[in-house]
């Protein structure tokens, strides 16, 4: 069974300024998926970056980036220059190749973007 | 704007009532989702449907019975529901590729309350 960990519950970073979420996950897989998705107080889960596993490239979106170690089996958000829109949990998110495979999500952090 | 819609927003109901949860997307999408999320946790997966056909149903409780009309239609009917069912359900669409990458686009919740 696969395993995500986000240790961190809470994390807080000013406005404008850089911060990383970190997250570990565990499989035996060697194909497969990682995902951030960000959940502010409005509820709807968003997607905010993706990773396939066979791509060594780290994703990039705009301020939203990863930090992808397959070997460490490390999966961490850095969001630079912090906005206010940026305060949620965030998710990250398993997913084997499959078509039905299911999406297992770690803990999740609450950021908190200060003024 | 979601693609995906839930209706209602918000549901209260007795615990002898009998309710149902709507959602629809109109991405084309075969595959679509019914998560529990209660407050700060991650989502809990209850059902998948792929190709109006139900593939997973994690041991939720009968209770809770699934409903796929057709292609863009998920609905969830709720019945003699418990106080510890109060949560927020979301729905979930996603594409069907084998293989390939395809995130789930999740809606905006129905934040249900049992008396």
């Amino acid at each position: 069974a696969q395993t995500v960990t986000q240790s961190q519950p809470e994390m807080s970073v000013q406005e404008a300024e850089t911060v990383t979420l970190s997250c570990t996950y565990d499989t035996s897989e060697n194909n497969y998926y990682l995902f951030w998705y960000k959940q502010p107080p409005s509820r709807q889960m968003i997607l905010v970056i993706r990773q396939e596993a066979y791509k060594q490239q780290n994703a990039t979106e705009n301020r939203f980036s990863v930090n992808f170690q397959k070997a460490a089996k490390s999966f961490s958000l850095k969001i630079s220059d912090s906005q206010l829109g940026d305060t949620a949990m965030y998710f990250c998110a398993f997913k084997r190749t499959g078509a039905n495979s299911k999406l297992t999500f770690g803990k999740g952090i609450t950021l908190s973007v200060r003024p | 704007d979601t693609e995906v819609t839930q209706t209602p927003k918000h549901l209260v109901m007795g615990m002898t009532n009998k309710k149902s949860l709507k959602c629809e997307q109109h991405m084309g999408h075969r595959a679509m989702y019914w998560y529990k999320q209660k407050a700060k946790k991650p989502p809990e997966l209850m059902f998948v449907y792929s190709y109006e056909k139900l593939s997973i149903n994690e041991s939720v409780p009968s209770r809770f019975s699934p409903e796929c009309p057709n292609s863009s239609l998920l609905n969830l009917h709720l019945h003699a529901l418990q106080p510890e069912d109060s949560a927020l359900y979301l729905c979930a669409s996603s594409q069907v590729f084998r293989g390939t990458l395809s995130p789930l686009h999740f809606g905006n919740g129905t934040r249900l309350t049992v008396t």
